[in-house]
């Protein structure tokens, strides 16, 4: 039931793109994707609520493949502030929510 | 932006207390507020979804006698881990809609609970 996302973890050195996946078991209503820093509470990124809906503000975006129940993070020319954990978010059509696995992602100069 | 405030921030009580944790949306009205928990390096995991003015929808395997949740208001909820015991240390994250679905979430800034 859990969302499972890959990769579990990535280095990246700053200007560099990096993908995370999100992929789940059941049908999906929606997705979500937060970034948390160590010790803090997740922040919200956005949500992807139709099949095949692209989103993205700046340099980070997110597709969501309804057919497929998969969701994918897109992150182009890293920043160091973008270092910290990824969890996608799934709604499934019985209304059930679930955080993924997470994915870290570090970002080094 | 909407604002999410939890109190306190961390608490450190001995085994078999009760700990009381607030979450108050402070510039919004809340139907609805969730209430996570995180253990370190591991995902969140939902425990219950709290709805103002009815009993908490509490996830499978939470005891409901143990974590009590009260939602007195559209700007308040509570969450009280009672006869707390060294395997409830753990950091609670609660977040708030401002709307009726789950359209966007907005997290408190969590409690980090130690329990001794």
């Amino acid at each position: 039931q859990q969302p499972v996302q890959s990769p579990q973890a990535v280095i990246l050195r700053e200007g560099e793109d990096a993908v995370i996946n999100c992929s789940s078991s059941k049908a999906l209503y929606s997705v979500h994707w937060y970034r948390q820093k160590h010790g803090e509470a997740p922040v919200f990124l956005m949500i992807l609520l139709k099949g095949g809906e692209q989103k993205g503000h700046e340099k980070i975006s997110a597709s969501f493949n309804e057919k497929k129940q998969q969701s994918s993070l897109y992150l182009t020319a890293s920043q160091l502030s973008y270092s910290g954990t990824y969890f996608c978010g799934t709604e499934d059509t019985g209304n059930q929510f679930y955080f993924g696995t997470g994915t870290s992602l570090t970002v080094i100069p | 932006g909407a604002v999410v405030s939890q109190h306190p921030s961390r608490v450190i009580c001995k085994s078999g207390t009760s700990v009381k944790i607030e979450c108050r949306s402070l510039d919004f009205q809340a139907t609805t507020m969730f209430w996570y928990r995180q253990f370190p390096k591991q995902s969140l995991m939902l425990m219950a979804t709290s709805n103002e003015g009815s009993k908490a929808t509490y996830e499978q395997g939470v005891e409901k006698d143990k974590f009590l949740i009260n939602h007195a208001s559209l700007t308040l909820s509570t969450l009280t881990v009672t006869s707390a015991h060294p395997e409830d240390s753990s950091f609670y994250i609660c977040s708030a809609e401002p709307g009726g679905g789950r359209e966007t979430q907005y997290f408190g800034p969590g409690t980090r609970l130690l329990v001794l």
